[in-house]
């Protein structure tokens, strides 16, 4: 089974700042199959990033993903007061599928 | 637009079945190449991706709740079902559904969350 460690556990910025989010993994995960979500209380997650890279239908340009093998990052270029929640990131490329265990970012 | 609805009890006994059905509307889950998946949150915590089944019909269970756990999917009624025996209270938790495309581009579809509490 796949470990994704996400890091930091929580990001404190203000509205405006850069994101930088990590995910590694404990293993190679095959096809880059790496994407990202968002969740907000009460809400069921949000897909943002698929193949590393790729942002979902709908998403906005300042939600980039980037890495490959064993290293991921999640960049929110700007953020902006609706970006604060929690991050998570998931493999699908080996099973079985698996999540990171969530980064908070929160208004600092 | 695609919409999923799990249903099911909200509270179950230890050593019982947890049984869950999610239905899909807004689209026909007969067509198309999915993953049919259950995820699940314990209050305060993470996600925990439970399995799915595909399309095709294999099935892809995490190994911690194999031997308790059948997914299912009836593609006449729209809906798809999750089965968990010989629950305790380390089951308790919101159960997500969703719907995931295999192909290009991914896209994901999920159901707003049923809580199940396991207690006697």
């Amino acid at each position: 089974e796949i470990v994704l460690t996400q890091s930091p556990g929580t990001l404190s910025l203000s509205p405006g700042e850069r994101a930088t989010l990590s995910c590694r993994a404990s293993q190679i995960i095959f096809g880059s199959y790496l994407a990202w979500c968002q969740q907000k209380p009460g809400q069921a997650p949000r897909l943002l990033i698929y193949g590393a890279s790729n942002r979902a239908t709908g998403i906005p340009d300042r939600f980039s993903g980037s890495g490959s093998g064993t290293d991921f990052t999640l960049t929110i270029s700007r953020l902006e007061p609706e970006d604060f929640a929690v991050y998570y990131c998931q493999q699908y490329g080996n099973s079985p599928w698996t999540f990171g265990q969530g980064t908070k970012v929160e208004i600092k | 637009q695609v919409q999923l609805q799990e249903s099911g009890p909200g509270l179950v006994k230890p050593s019982q079945t947890l049984s869950l059905t999610c239905t899909v509307s807004g689209d026909s889950s007969s067509s198309g190449s999915y993953f049919w998946s259950w995820i699940r949150q314990p209050t305060g915590k993470g996600l925990e991706w439970i399995g799915h089944i595909h399309t095709s019909g294999s099935t892809n269970y995490n190994p911690s709740l194999k031997s308790r756990l059948t997914i299912s999917v009836d593609t006449s009624k729209n809906q798809f079902s999750l089965r968990l025996s010989s629950v305790t209270a380390a089951d308790t938790a919101v159960y997500y559904c969703a719907r995931v495309s295999s192909n290009w581009p991914r896209e994901d579809h999920w159901g707003q969350g049923t809580l199940v509490t396991v207690s006697s």
